[in-house]
């Protein structure tokens, strides 16, 4: 049962350029997104968030776009930097359980 | 970035032996959750903590599971007969702000091999 789902494993981007991660959720009560970077061997790092109540949440090179209308949202990196590099994962959460429930991951490659 | 810390970083056990994982949250945090992530696969959630009760677990949170709290700041994951399906990483994560809609951080998490 994918709630969250992140149907691209991986991606290649040229340093400097933008790198665009998509996620999509299923469950109508989520109400809260999250991405979260990891490196092997350590743990997620939270990146940025998102309400529902909004659309657009930016944080230095870093911005999340939320349409509710369509279940998706999508983080921005621009530039993109070979330290980006990384497994990215997008999580939901929502009501007044807490819990995250994370996407499969995206695996970003900046290639200097 | 809040720190929470793991214990031990790597443990390796036979099947159908205990072993206690430790977390370390953010300070004088109630809340705690635990979940992991099996090689290649999504982290699942396991069990959420909170002022020394369960608020709610996973179906793979069965009887095999446990967490306590056995002092004031540290928390710990028991699985009392490990099975080989049991290796994966298990990451601990605390809210930043100490309420449980507050983001949460992870730790470096603890890689248990079950041979």
């Amino acid at each position: 049962d994918q709630q969250v789902k992140q149907n691209s494993p991986s991606l290649s981007v040229q340093e400097g350029r933008i790198s665009i991660l998509n996620c999509d959720y299923t469950n109508s009560m989520f109400d809260y997104f999250l991405w979260y970077k990891k490196y092997p061997a350590e743990g997620p790092t939270f990146l940025i968030s998102i309400s529902s109540i909004k659309d657009k949440n930016e944080d230095g090179r870093f911005t999340v776009f939320l349409n509710k209308s369509a279940k998706h949202l999508s983080l921005h990196i621009v530039p993109s930097q070979p330290g980006d590099s990384a497994v990215y994962f997008c999580a939901a959460r929502g009501g007044s359980n807490y819990k995250l429930t994370f996407g499969k991951g995206t695996l970003l490659t900046v290639n200097p | 970035e809040p720190e929470v810390t793991q214990t031990p970083s790597h443990q390796v056990t036979q099947m159908g032996q205990e072993v206690i994982l430790r977390c370390v949250p953010i300070s004088n945090h109630l809340y705690f959750y635990w979940y992991r992530q099996i090689l290649g696969q999504k982290v699942e959630f396991l069990v959420s903590f909170y002022n020394n009760e369960i608020s709610e677990k996973s179906e793979i949170f069965d009887d095999q599971f446990s967490v306590e709290r056995p002092d004031g700041s540290n928390f710990t994951l028991k699985i009392r007969s490990t099975k080989l399906e049991d290796s994966a990483m298990y990451f601990c994560a605390s809210p930043l702000g100490g309420a449980s809609e507050d983001t949460q951080y992870f730790g470096p998490g603890t890689r248990l091999t079950v041979l």
